[in-house]
């Protein structure tokens, strides 16, 4: 089936540095990816969704400089989290649509301190 | 904001079945209802989704009303493994693009 492979699972970094996140479909080709972020007991929260190519549409409220998403190829999407700070510690996730009759898998979630 | 309402929490005996339910009394006539789960720092697993007829899966059973405000999630015979938080999602179409708009999400507690 579709698999959707994100790394790293867990990264701790220092305040004001950046962090990248890779989201790889790895047997399909995932023309839409989602980003989703998710604190503690909270449902998943919606950030951008990229298309292949084109730039990333950002939800309302998330700040497309500090969340940069790079979607450059069929296969891979990128969240950098420039200038990290403690507020930005969270559980990110991806999705890709895939060609599968759901369409759409998830990552396995890339848990962010910052300190 | 969430289209869909869920009880916060449920318990369910290990081998019973598991009935979830969801509302989502403003859903539009063309868009799906779909249920994943997700267990504690995992990312989300699919179960099933539907538009309108009830649907069965090897993992469930999901019952849509024939009004389409509400649905159930029938886990038939809960195991010990299907401890998670579980999710009523419906499907918007935005610009073309479908986005999963997330509920709360019921936490599941089978218990031996």
């Amino acid at each position: 089936g579709a698999v959707v492979s994100q790394h790293p699972s867990r990264v701790i970094c220092k305040s004001g540095t950046s962090v990248k996140i890779e989201c790889r479909s790895l047997d399909f080709q995932a023309t839409t990816m989602f980003w989703y972020r998710q604190f503690p007991k909270q449902s998943l929260m919606l950030m951008a969704t990229s298309n292949e190519g084109s730039k990333a549409t950002y939800e309302q409220g998330v700040e497309k400089d500090k969340f940069l998403i790079n979607h450059a190829s069929l296969t891979l999407s990128t969240l950098t989290v420039t200038s990290a700070h403690p507020e930005d510690s969270s559980f990110y996730i991806c999705s890709a649509k895939s060609w599968s009759n759901y369409g759409y898998t998830f990552g396995s979630g890339t848990r962010l301190t910052v300190v | 904001d969430a289209k869909t309402t869920q009880p916060p929490s449920m318990d369910c005996a290990e081998g019973r079945a598991a009935n979830l339910p969801c509302n989502h009394s403003t859903i539009s006539g063309n868009e799906y209802v779909y249920w994943y789960r997700q267990i504690h720092s995992q990312g989300p697993q699919y179960i099933i989704h539907g538009l309108k007829n009830n649907e069965t899966n090897e993992m469930a059973s999901l019952i849509i009303t024939e009004d389409r405000k509400s649905s159930t999630l029938i886990l038939p015979h809960a195991t010990l493994r299907d401890t998670a938080v579980y999710y009523c999602i419906v499907r918007v179409d935005m610009d073309s693009n479908y986005q999963l708009i997330w509920g709360a999400g019921t936490k599941l507690i089978i218990k031996p």
